[in-house]
């Protein structure tokens, strides 16, 4: 079975640091590109970032730009997120996602259960 | 940044009826635009991808049509199970953007 399972999440000051970690299991993980995407207490879904299959190219939603860091390590079939300076803004939901194919750039198929980040003094 | 607008916010539906969602992206995304249902506590599940292909295993009653600007999904008639948050998903360039949510409730 095709499964993402987030682990990390917990409660963080103001500018303090975390790291989530996405375990993937049942599929090719080296090969799919990744995706974290976040939602906030009552509120919708957003983008925050992307790694490519090799982890060369990373993408991320403005919001978050310089402070959380996408990674993967495909020997251990685990995608990352490293977050830095955390705002209360930063308090969510994190799921990560796997994209739907390997040769197009459509949709994500299969997300975790998600894992809470609470940002709070 | 693209925006994605989706209308309407909410939606009160029965069971049986015929409803359609819409968004629209603030420039043209070709056909690159997903659908996605959540369910409260729930991780989204992807329904449409490429603007009208089907996900596997999702029920032929949802249905997406469109390209360019402008996009619909419709749901020919509404299961119990249908009642849930959708959110469209624009993923033709980066930031990717969702559309703010429709919320489908039973009449």
């Amino acid at each position: 079975e095709v499964q993402l399972w987030e682990s990390g999440g917990g409660f963080i000051q103001p500018g303090g640091s975390l790291r989530l970690s996405c375990t993937a299991s049942g599929f090719t993980f080296s090969s799919y590109v990744m995706n974290w995407v976040r939602q906030a207490p009552g509120k919708g879904l957003e983008w925050v970032s992307l790694i490519s299959s090799g982890g060369g190219t990373t993408q991320y939603a403005d919001s978050v730009k310089g402070r959380l860091t996408i990674s993967r390590d495909n020997s251990k079939n685990t995608l990352y997120l490293q977050m830095n300076s955390l705002r209360a803004e930063d308090t969510a939901v994190y799921y990560c996602a796997k994209r739907l194919a390997t040769d197009t750039p459509y949709g994500m198929d299969v997300w975790g259960q998600g894992t809470t980040v609470t940002v709070s003094s | 940044a693209i925006q994605m607008t989706q209308s309407p916010s909410s939606l009160s539906a029965s069971v049986g009826d015929r409803v359609t969602i819409s968004c629209r992206a603030s420039q043209g995304i070709t056909n690159d635009l997903g659908w996605y249902q959540q369910k409260p506590g729930k991780a989204p599940k992807l329904l449409i991808y490429a603007a009208s292909s089907l996900q596997s295993g999702v029920p032929s009653r949802f249905s997406g049509s469109g390209s360019g600007t402008d996009f619909t999904l419709t749901i020919s008639s509404l299961q119990p199970e249908d009642f849930a948050t959708y959110y469209c998903l624009q993923d033709y360039n980066y930031p990717y953007t969702f559309g703010q949510g429709t919320k489908l409730e039973i009449k």
